[in-house]
């Protein structure tokens, strides 16, 4: 089955730039979607389809997807950004068809 | 704004059967495009799809779950329901439901807030 394989940290200084990877193969022929989770919280969509925003999600968060990665940015990053961060994907066609990365933890120094 | 609410029992014998029911309001679990999941989250650990269940009742299940698993919709209650038989301490978790969007293969886009399960010997 298709795997997603992120880093389990990233730390960060607030102000500065937090790159989240997602690492799978082929991925720029999928579309990914990004999740924050904090805790005891369900999961939230900040990007989906590589690169949208859903309403009420700053500008800070973006994605792209090129090649064997995947990458979420948060610009500018806030206290409050300190959270889980998941990617997915659907692996069409097999027995396994939704797929999760293992996720990112990201604490802001 | 479509919401989803997960209930069940909170504690499971082992070697029983764990049920979920996800009620969900604002939108028609008989309207399409969409799946409707559950994904579970063991404590202190990542993700894990458990399997869909679309509105004409096809579903989908993890292979590593896929013995245990029932997924079913009841349309009259606009609720749809996990059974997992068998259950182990390896079936602690929190369990989500939530509604997967077709178009695009986009996201789960909208999550219950979780139901925590624990098992108990």
């Amino acid at each position: 089955s298709y795997v997603l394989t992120q880093a389990p940290s990233v730390s960060v200084a607030p102000g500065q730039t937090a790159t989240i990877t997602c690492g799978g193969d082929k991925i720029e022929s999928k579309s990914v979607h990004w999740y924050r989770q904090k805790p005891g919280q369900a999961p939230v969509v900040v990007v989906l389809d590589d690169h949208d925003r859903p309403s009420g999600i700053p500008e800070r968060f973006s994605g792209s997807n090129s090649g064997n990665t995947a990458t979420l940015t948060i610009s500018r990053v806030e206290a409050g950004d300190e959270a889980d961060y998941y990617c997915q994907v659907w692996d069409i066609g097999t027995d396994h068809p939704q797929v999760f990365g293992g996720g990112t933890k990201v604490t802001v120094l | 704004q479509v919401e989803l609410q997960e209930s069940g029992p909170g504690l499971v014998k082992a070697s029983q059967t764990l049920s979920l029911t996800c009620s969900v309001s604002g939108g028609s679990i008989s309207r399409g495009p969409y799946y409707w999941s559950w994904i579970r989250q063991p404590p202190g650990k990542g993700l894990e799809w458990i399997g869909n269940i679309y509105l004409n009742g096809i579903t989908y299940y993890n292979p590593s779950l896929k013995s245990r698993i029932t997924i079913s919709l009841d349309t009259s209650k606009n609720q749809f329901s996990l059974d997992l038989t068998s259950v182990t301490a390896a079936d602690a978790a929190v369990y989500f439901c939530a509604r997967l969007r077709v178009e695009r293969r986009g996201p789960f886009e909208y999550w219950g807030q979780g139901a925590r399960v624990t098992v108990s010997s």
